[in-house]
């Protein structure tokens, strides 16, 4: 069966741009989580959602990062005003028991 | 709060000899435990998890990881490895019972496999 996709898989933005990256998790499953892999670095916990609630979102590194999933499926994380730092892999997983399964990423470059 | 140490950045190995990747974690709750692999341009694949039970966790392509909670250690092993392994290798836990189950990563170890 098809497993999380995410989409676009590279965006490149000027600094003081909004972005929006999208999750697609595999169907049925009701957690979802973002990460954040900076450079030559671990996955770092943004936020995670159960169905449409979202539980949790200690990880999230300023109000410019904002995340939703308004019907329990499909994720949007949005950037706004992005800056340098903000360049990294954005991670996303979904699970249904401790296995979480892990999309490709989207790669951000803020330029 | 919990936390992950993977000491080796970068191990270097020949075809065919056995490796071994350490992981070190620091938490004050039990823990599952997880060993991932990213290939380039790819996301994370599991290889193998501890949850409870034995404690000598066997895994995909060869590879399995021993869990000693007195060392607080769940190092990976695998006695033959082949260029393919090449990869970055994470390890990771989130808590047992935890209301997220959020991962806590390393920061990763580049396996090389040379011919």
């Amino acid at each position: 069966g098809a497993g999380v996709s995410q989409s676009p898989r590279y965006k490149v933005a000027k600094r003081g741009q909004d972005v929006a990256l999208r999750c697609d998790p595999i169907s049925g499953h009701v957690s979802l989580f973002w990460y954040q892999q900076a450079l030559g670095q671990g996955p770092e916990f943004l936020t995670y959602f159960q169905n449409e609630a979202q539980l949790d979102k200690s990880g999230l590194p300023s109000d410019r990062f904002f995340a939703e999933r308004p019907e329990g499926s499909v994720s949007t994380l949005k950037i706004q005003r992005t800056q340098q730092e903000d360049s990294a892999v954005y991670l996303c997983a979904s699970s249904v028991s401790s296995e979480q399964f892990f999309g490709p990423g989207t790669r951000l470059t803020v330029l | 709060a919990q936390s992950v140490t993977q000491l080796d950045s970068q191990v270097p190995v020949f075809e065919e000899a056995p490796v071994e990747l350490r992981c070190n974690y620091s938490s004050s709750v039990s823990v599952y435990l997880f060993w991932y692999v990213q290939y380039p341009n790819q996301g994370l694949q599991l290889l193998l998890k501890y949850l409870s039970g034995s404690t000598l966790v066997k895994g995909i392509n060869g590879f399995e990881a021993e869990f000693n909670k007195s060392q607080t250690s769940f190092h990976l092993r695998k006695p033959s490895v082949h260029i393919s392994d090449t990869a970055e290798y994470f390890c990771a836990v989130s808590s047992y019972g935890g209301a997220t189950n959020k991962l806590i990563f390393g920061t990763g170890t580049l396996l090389a496999v040379q011919p």
